[in-house]
């Protein structure tokens, strides 16, 4: 069965760097999407992207985040200043009807 | 958006017995699915049910669209059942999650 692929599955990094989760969606969706779930809570909407533009943005996804689809098959999710509060499971899915997600990255924010 | 609500937030079973998990959603929807979160992290599909009724071994669920509810149900379940239970639905704009209803089986 197809599978949405998510790198790295953990990553530690310092407050104030930089990091960028990288997802590989389904080959023929055409939607795809960032949500986050903080540890114990639920799983909140970031971002969902089609045409190689954000189609809807939730009020967590400020101007420290961004997407990018770089190539035909990568899909990206950069946060430029991490704070401790982004901390949290990033999950990617990609869509045709229904979501398909990948497995997440734990980021841990230090 | 929409907003998808579930109960019981957490529900203890000994190994063998039945649940029913419940998802009420506030608009009509042409989505909906079940997640189970194991506890690695990893959210696994179990169902895409935007009506009607499907059925996966010892799981089913039912979805009455026209009354915004849907039901997950659990027979015999067993230990490796454990973990979070999410219901999710869209309408016209992007997925919302709701807040899970943890569930536990004791040996």
């Amino acid at each position: 069965e197809p599978e949405v692929t998510q790198t790295p599955s953990h990553q530690v990094t310092q407050m104030g760097q930089e990091v960028i989760l990288r997802c590989v969606p389904i080959s023929n969706h055409l939607y795809f999407y960032w949500y986050r779930q903080i540890l114990g809570q639920k799983v909140e909407f970031l971002v969902s992207f089609y045409n190689n533009e954000i189609s809807e943005k939730s009020e967590i996804f400020d101007d420290q985040f961004s997407v990018e689809r770089p190539d035909g098959s990568n899909f990206t999710l950069k946060i430029r200043s991490t704070k401790l509060e982004d901390s949290a499971m990033y999950f990617c899915a990609s869509s045709v009807r229904g979501y398909t997600f990948g497995s997440g990255t734990r980021l841990t924010v230090v | 958006g929409i907003q998808v609500e579930q109960s019981p937030p957490d529900l203890i079973l000994q190994e063998g017995a039945n649940s029913t998990l419940r998802c009420n959603f506030s608009d009509s929807v042409n989505n909906l699915q079940w997640f189970h979160q194991n506890p690695w992290g990893q959210l696994i599909n179990l169902f895409y049910i935007p009506s009607g009724t499907k059925q996966n071994g010892r799981l089913s669920a039912t979805t009455v669209a026209t009354e915004r509810y849907s039901l997950l149900y659990i027979s015999s379940s067993q230990t490796t059942d454990s973990g979070v239970y999410f219901c999710a639905a869209n309408n016209n704009n992007d997925m919302r999650f709701g807040a899970g209803t943890r569930l536990t089986v004791k040996p």
